[in-house]
């Protein structure tokens, strides 16, 4: 079955300075790739997603890039706010199966 | 719609002890999951279900029962509570089961002394 790892587990960043957070996947025929934004005593939310016939795509100040030859995928957000800290957690699928959740990331901006 | 929802948001139990998680979704989506989410460890998937009537185990399943009577409701049930259940539950639902946008509840706080 999938397993997604994900790097780092804990990311701290100044105020607006970019984090990066990267993922990888084992299974080849992954082809939806979702990101999703845990607030504090929240359930997770979609913040942006990709899908295998994409290299790149962006909204605002995040973007997620793939690349499927080395399966992986990173989740790039510019321009950090205080209110980007939170946990993020990757996702990949086939579309057949449900979705396997990274271990998460805990992001920190710091003002 | 209130989307997903959850109940009840906190719970102590004893060891042994059995309890229902309660999840509702109000946005007739066909699948339903529910995660445990335990601290570092990310959202392991416990139960899924494709529609009224229909369930599957996930990653771990054990300790943990599902029935799904209707499309809105999916409940869990814990009959013999032990100390490695204490965790964060999550329930969530989608249109479709992979690629498609997962829906997430608020989550119970669940711990078993």
């Amino acid at each position: 079955g999938e397993n997604v790892e994900q790097h780092p587990s804990t990311l701290s960043v100044q105020e607006g300075d970019s984090a990066v957070i990267k993922c990888t996947y084992s299974d080849s025929a992954s082809n939806y790739f979702p990101w999703y934004k845990q607030e504090l005593g929240k359930g997770p939310q979609l913040i942006i997603d990709i899908r295998s016939n994409v290299g790149e795509k962006k909204d605002q100040r995040i973007a997620v890039t793939l690349n499927k030859t080395a399966k992986h995928f990173s989740l790039h957000i510019t321009e950090t706010q205080p209110e980007d800290s939170a946990v993020y957690f990757c996702a990949a699928t086939s579309g057949n199966t449900p979705l396997v959740f990274g271990k998460g990331t805990r992001l920190s901006v710091i003002a | 719609n209130a989307g997903v929802t959850q109940t009840p948001k906190f719970r102590i139990l004893k060891i042994g002890q059995s309890m229902t998680l309660q999840c509702t979704q109000d946005m007739n989506h066909n699948y339903m999951y529910w995660y445990r989410q335990d601290p570092g460890m990310g959202l392991k998937l416990i139960y899924y279900s494709v529609g009224a009537g229909i369930t599957d185990k996930g990653e771990v399943p054990n300790g943990y029962n599902v029935s799904r009577s209707t499309t809105e409701d999916f409940p869990l049930r814990l009959e013999l509570a032990a100390p490695s259940q204490t965790s964060v539950y999550f329930c969530a639902s989608s249109p479709l089961t992979g690629g498609n946008e997962q829906f997430f509840g608020p989550g119970t706080r669940l711990t078993v002394l």
